[in-house]
C-alpha cells in the first residue's frame, strides 16, 4: 500500500523553508526518502529507521514517529539545487518498499 | 564503481506485443527492485527478487513478469501490451544481504522509457 505525501507541491524562494509529510496507515519498519530532479533517476537521501531516529543530509532532515506511521523531510534555506520532486518510500515487516505520489519542490531565486 | 544499468532506453511496442527490458545492478548488489513510474503516480512497486527468488511483489496483473539470474542481473517481461502501459520502468539495486533484511540504499537506473501505441 502506497503512502501518502503532502503536500503535491510546494514553490520556495532560496532561503525559505518547507516541510513534506509522509505517512502510512499500517506499521513501519523504516521510511526512505529520494529526490528525483527532471530527466534523473532517483537519488538517496537518508533511511530512517524504527526509534523516532532523526537524520540529516546537508540542510534536509528527517524525523520519524513510528506510533503514528509519519515521516517529514525538512527542507531549511532552501537552495536553487533542492529542485526536484521528492518521494518516500515506507517499508513494512514484509520488505517491501512502497513510494508515494511525490512532492514537487521550485525553489526560485 | 559502474552503476545500475538499464538496456534499453527507448522502447517503442505496439498493443498486443511483448517486451522484455534488462537491469544489470551494481556489482555485489544482489536484490533487484522494479517500479513503474507514471506521471501523477509516483513509482509503483512491482517487484523485487534476491538472489533469483522473487521477494516480493506489487499489484500488477499476471501480465508483469521478472525474473533474476545467477549473476544479478534481472530482467522485466510485459505480455500482451496495453495503451497503459506506456511509462518508465525503473530499476533499483540495493545490497540487501540477507532474505530477511529491511532494504538499504537502493541505486536507481535511467530507466527504460516504454510508448505503446
Amino acid at each position: 500500500q502506497q503512502p501518502v505525501q503532502s503536500p503535491q507541491a510546494v514553490i520556495l524562494r532560496e532561503g525559505e523553508d518547507a516541510v513534506i509529510n509522509c505517512s502510512s496507515s499500517k506499521a513501519l519498519y523504516s521510511v526512505h526518502w529520494y529526490r528525483q530532479k527532471h530527466g534523473e533517476a532517483p537519488v538517496f537521501l537518508m533511511i530512517l529507521l524504527k526509534g523516532g531516529e532523526q537524520k540529516g543530509h546537508d540542510k534536509i532532515s528527517a524525523s520519524f514517529n513510528e506510533k503514528k506511521q509519519q515521516s517529514s523531510l525538512y527542507l531549511t534555506a532552501s537552495q536553487l539545487s533542492y529542485s526536484g520532486t521528492y518521494f518516500c518510500g515506507t517499508e513494512r515487516d514484509d520488505y517491501k518498499l512502497s513510494f508515494g505520489a511525490g512532492t514537487t519542490v521550485t525553489v526560485r531565486a | 564503481k559502474a552503476g545500475v544499468t538499464q538496456t534499453p532506453r527507448y522502447l517503442i511496442k505496439t498493443r498486443g506485443q511483448q517486451v522484455t527490458l534488462s537491469c544489470s545492478p551494481i556489482s555485489g548488489h544482489r536484490s533487484v527492485s522494479w517500479y513503474q513510474q507514471t506521471p501523477g503516480q509516483g513509482l509503483q512497486f512491482l517487484f523485487e527478487y534476491f538472489s533469483e527468488t522473487q521477494r516480493n511483489k506489487g499489484n500488477f496483473p499476471g501480465r508483469f513478469s521478472g525474473r533474476q539470474f545467477s549473476n544479478s542481473r534481472s530482467e522485466m517481461n510485459v505480455s500482451t501490451l496495453e495503451l497503459g502501459d506506456s511509462a518508465l520502468y525503473l530499476c533499483a539495486s540495493s545490497l540487501v544481504v540477507g532474505w530477511g533484511q529491511t532494504n538499504t540504499e537502493a541505486f536507481f537506473g535511467q530507466g527504460t522509457r516504454l510508448t505503446v501505441v
